[in-house]
C-alpha cells in the first residue's frame, strides 16, 4: 500500500541555518504530495503542496519539490527562524485510491534556538 | 481558510466516564476525519466520513465509534473512558472538490485518570 517515511527527529537547529527533512513515498498510482506544519497546541495546516512531477510547492520561506524518479519531496529553507519550531508531516493523496484519506509520515519535530 | 471546531479543547475525566467529543465544519465539507495523536506526535487514523450516514473504520482499531447524522457534524464517542484513551484526538474534513487537501480542527487533548 501506499506509505510516506520522513526523517526521524527531533532536529535542533540554530536560527538561520538550513533545514532539509526528507520525506520519500511509495505509492501505486500518481500521488499528490503535501507537507503540513503543526505548531504546539493547534491542530495541522498545510504548509505546501505540489501536485504532480518537477512542482516546486512554496511558503513562507519553504520550498519542497516533487521528484518522481527518486519518489522524494524533501523540505527546505534557507534561513530558519525561533517561530518556525513545530512538528512537520510529509503526506500524500493518492488519485487512484479515490476517496481514500491522506497517508501521513510520522512526522518531524523541528527545534529552532536563538 | 477552513473553519473546523473541536470542542472541547480539553477535558480530564475519570475512568468509566462516557464522554463526546465535539467536531463541527461550516464548509459543508462531505469527507470528514477523527485521528488520534499519540505522544510522538504519529498520527493514527481512527474513523472517517464521507458523507451523511457514511461512517468507516480507520487503520487504528478504536473503541471510540462516530455518526454522521448532519454534514456539519462528526462526533466521536467513547462509552466507557479508560486511561489508554488519553491522547491527542483531531478532526479534519476535505471538499468534494478539492481532493487533496484536508483542514484541521485545534484537537482536543483527553486525559482519562
Amino acid at each position: 500500500g501506499d506509505s510516506v517515511t520522513q526523517m526521524e527527529g527531533p532536529v535542533t537547529l540554530s536560527e538561520e541555518a538550513f533545514l532539509t527533512i526528507n520525506c520519500t513515498y511509495t505509492a501505486t498510482g500518481y500521488p499528490s504530495l503535501f507537507w503540513y506544519v503543526q505548531y504546539p497546541g493547534e491542530g495541522l495546516q498545510l504548509l505546501l503542496k505540489a501536485t504532480k512531477a518537477d512542482d516546486k510547492g512554496s511558503n513562507k520561506g519553504f520550498e519542497a519539490t516533487y521528484r518522481k524518479e527518486t519518489t522524494s519531496f524533501h523540505l527546505e529553507k534557507g534561513s530558519v527562524q525561533v517561530s518556525d519550531s513545530a512538528v512537520y508531516f510529509c503526506a500524500l493523496s493518492d488519485l487512484d485510491r479515490g476517496n481514500t484519506p491522506l497517508v501521513f509520515g510520522k512526522g518531524t519535530r523541528l527545534s529552532v534556538i536563538a | 481558510e477552513a473553519d473546523i471546531y473541536q470542542t472541547p479543547r480539553y477535558l480530564v475525566i475519570g475512568t468509566g466516564k462516557k464522554i463526546t467529543l465535539e467536531c463541527s465544519q461550516t464548509m459543508g465539507h462531505d469527507k470528514m476525519y477523527w485521528y488520534q495523536q499519540d505522544p510522538g506526535m504519529e498520527l493514527h487514523l481512527i474513523h472517517y466520513s464521507y458523507g451523511v450516514n457514511s461512517t468507516e473504520k480507520g487503520d487504528l482499531s478504536s473503541e471510540s465509534t462516530v455518526s454522521r447524522i448532519r454534514t456539519e457534524h462528526f462526533p466521536l464517542t467513547l462509552e466507557s473512558a479508560r486511561p489508554s484513551h488519553t491522547s491527542q484526538y483531531l478532526c479534519a474534513s476535505r471538499p468534494s472538490r478539492d481532493i487533496h487537501t484536508q483542514y484541521f480542527g485545534p484537537g482536543t487533548r483527553l486525559t482519562v485518570l
